[in-house]
């Protein structure tokens, strides 16, 4: 199956610093990334669509100037969480479709981050 | 996409089949049956999907009941490496909106 890779795979970081992660389509073009958010023993919650050149859709209750996505190539979309706090403490996954396929999603590895 | 109804644990010992059920009574002409599983702090892993017949791949067997208003996830020889939370999705492939709304899973613990 297609390849999706996130880095880094995981971060600590201190509190009111940013954070950027990578999310790149190894072998296909991703017109379309999405990003989730996953806290311990909870399912994936998604986030954002993120979509090459053009601005990403926020999900209700996230904030678009603390989570900025930019998706400017089609194999590379990057999460910045600004000014970081405790409480952004998550597992972040990227995952993308492959055009012309029956719809499956590819995910990325994920990437853990600790804001302490 | 329509919801989905899974138990939340299953137990299945090591070497035998793990049947997984899902009801998605709500499931509409041209949504189709994904499933996907996630090892503990690791990403989501595509297993398998269909819309009405029944699928296998070198992964597992998909069995759509006729009324398509429930499946099964057959692992049919388990091991230690399928322990995981295993999600029932339903969708339109390629829709507009097209990613993925995961439920709660069930959580599969495969002993030896």
């Amino acid at each position: 199956g297609a390849v999706v890779s996130q880095h880094p795979s995981w971060v600590i970081c201190k509190s009111g610093t940013s954070v950027k992660i990578e999310c790149r389509s190894l072998d296909f073009q991703a017109t379309t990334m999405f990003w989730y958010r996953q806290f311990p023993k909870q399912s994936l919650m998604l986030m954002a669509t993120s979509n090459e050149g053009s601005k990403a859709t926020y999900e209700q209750g996230v904030e678009k100037d603390k989570f900025l996505i930019n998706h400017a190539s089609l194999t590379l979309s990057t999460l910045t969480v600004t000014s970081a706090h405790p409480e952004d403490s998550s597992f972040y996954i990227c995952s993308a479709s492959l055009v012309g396929s029956s719809g499956e999603l590819f995910f990325g590895e994920g990437s853990r981050l600790t804001v302490l | 996409d329509a919801k989905t109804t899974q138990p939340p644990s299953m137990d299945c010992a090591e070497g035998r089949a793990a049947n997984l059920p899902c009801n998605h009574s709500t499931i509409s002409g041209n949504e189709y049956v994904y499933w996907y599983r996630q090892i503990h702090s690791q990403g989501p892993q595509y297993i398998i999907h269909g819309l009405k017949n029944n699928e296998t791949n070198e992964m597992a067997s998909l069995i759509i009941t006729e009324d398509r208003k429930s499946s099964t996830l057959i692992l049919p020889h388990a091991t230690l490496r399928d322990t995981a939370v295993y999600y029932c999705i339903v969708r339109v492939p390629n829709s507009g909106y097209s990613t993925l709304t995961f439920g709660k899973g069930t959580m599969l613990l495969v002993s030896p």
